[in-house]
């Protein structure tokens, strides 16, 4: 059974770099019939895409976002990463990582997802 | 991209039929047969429930089930059941840059 597990700071000061990693166990994050992504969802608020990854190093990411996320993997690791730099109290969310199937943009398998707040 | 529009809440009795829509445009769900469908409860992470519009994941009862008609797509619960109470999200693609937008959320519940 896949499992995708978060983890980082759960607290982040504003302006600074949020830095979180996707663990993956029960599958190969070098499968090429699947992306890899990240969501997050404000307190109370519904989900947002932030940006996917593929192990050949392939990304895409949401264009409000664009200017301050990058991704990454770790194949060795079967780990991917997310950087989210210059946060705000805006960006105070539950961040999920995720398997995203190549051939019909759905999310298969979610992580159980990790509440970062930017707050000084 | 603006985010799709679904109804705040909807409600039923146990054993009722609820429908919850999904609107957007021919850009997104109008333009791709790539809606899914997403229930989450408190605290717990989202659930694929219906992919491709219409397709049932393997465990996910035969109760759920998609449909779509122009720039609407729907997920309708039938035989409601207790468990059912949660939110529901919409997602569709919408092109290359971007894949996953997401719904307003509707919120199920079972009276």
């Amino acid at each position: 059974q896949l499992q995708l597990q978060e983890s980082g700071p759960g607290l982040v000061k504003p302006s600074e770099t949020l830095s979180l990693t996707c663990t993956v166990s029960g599958g190969s994050i070098s499968n090429s019939i699947y992306y890899w992504g990240w969501f997050r969802q404000p307190p109370g608020k519904g989900l947002e895409w932030i940006g996917s990854i593929h192990y050949s190093g392939i990304t895409s990411y949401n264009s409000s976002l664009k200017s301050r996320v990058t991704l990454s993997i770790d194949t060795s690791k079967n780990q991917f990463s997310l950087k989210l730099t210059s946060v705000t109290a805006a960006d105070t969310a539950v961040f999920y990582c995720a398997r995203l199937p190549v051939s019909n943009y759905k999310v298969d398998y979610w992580g159980l997802g990790t509440l970062v707040t930017v707050s000084s | 991209q603006s985010a799709l529009t679904q109804p705040r809440s909807v409600s039923g009795s146990p054993g009722q039929s609820v429908t919850i829509s999904c609107t957007g445009t021919s850009s997104d769900v109008g333009g791709f047969n790539y809606v899914s469908w997403y229930q989450q409860h408190p605290g717990k992470a989202p659930k694929l429930m219906i992919s491709d519009v219409s397709e049932r994941p393997s465990g996910v009862p035969d109760r759920f089930s998609g449909s779509k008609s122009g720039n609407t797509a729907s997920l309708t619960i039938s035989g409601l059941q207790a468990e059912d109470e949660a939110d529901y999200y919409c997602c569709s693609y919408a092109g290359t840059y971007t894949p996953y937008v997401f719904g307003t959320g509707t919120k199920v519940t079972v009276l």
